[in-house]
């Protein structure tokens, strides 16, 4: 099973900073195969990046995905207010498609 | 639109089952696998499986192996996920989503979730 351990665990940012969250995973990944969502409380998790670095439908262009093999970052450019919330990758290059534990980013 | 309803919220004793739908409309249902991730109270998210629509093909996490089944009916665009031997631990949000980009992984669309309690 492949696991992925994204850190930091929180981050504490203001808005208009520049956000980086990693994703390492315990095996070589590919480009090909890992996404990233974004979770606020009591909703649903939105698909971000797929890919590693392909933004999903409707993403704004602040949000960027890099990386490859086992070390993966999303980075956010200039944050927004309605970008604090809970960030998760997953991987599908093996089953079970694990998920890293999350990244909360919080307003500092 | 893209749409995934899934079923409404169950209260279940342990060592009972659950069955959760989830019904898809605004695209082609055979067209993308479906997979179901849980997410426990204050918790991440864990992948369960998925199913292929087209074909009934399954691949299930191997930790749910041997107590979950997942099916679906093409007729009225439903999938469903079925959870035995439930345990307190099974509480949880239990989500459906759809594969939207094949050969990358990626859920594009979510069904709003079942909340599963399990408690005696």
């Amino acid at each position: 099973e492949i696991v992925l351990t994204q850190s930091p665990g929180t981050l504490s940012l203001s808005p208009g900073e520049r956000a980086t969250l990693s994703c390492r995973a315990s095996q070589s990944v590919s480009s090909t195969y890992l996404a990233w969502y974004q979770q606020k409380p009591g909703q649903t998790p939105r698909l971000l990046i797929y890919g590693a670095s392909s933004r999903a439908t409707g993403i704004p262009d602040r949000f960027s995905g890099s990386g490859s093999g086992a070390d993966f970052t999303l980075t956010i450019s200039r944050l927004e207010p309605e970008d604090f919330a809970v960030y998760y990758c997953q991987q599908f290059r093996s089953s079970p498609y694990t998920f890293g534990q999350g990244t909360k980013l919080q307003i500092k | 639109q893209v749409q995934l309803v899934q079923s409404g919220a169950e209260v279940k004793k342990p060592g009972a089952s659950v069955k959760v739908s989830c019904k898809a409309s605004g695209y082609t249902f055979t067209g993308y696998y479906i997979h179901w991730v849980r997410q426990a109270p204050g918790q991440g998210l864990e992948w369960m499986g998925w199913i292929n629509p087209n074909s009934g093909g399954t691949n299930y996490a191997q930790k749910f192996q041997g107590g979950v089944t997942m099916t679906r009916d093409t007729s009225i665009s439903t999938a469903y996920m079925e959870l035995s031997r439930l345990t307190s631990d099974d509480t949880a949000v239990y989500y459906c989503a759809r594969d939207g980009h094949p050969g990358h992984g990626g859920y594009d669309y979510w069904g709003q979730g079942t909340l599963v309690t399990v408690s005696s």
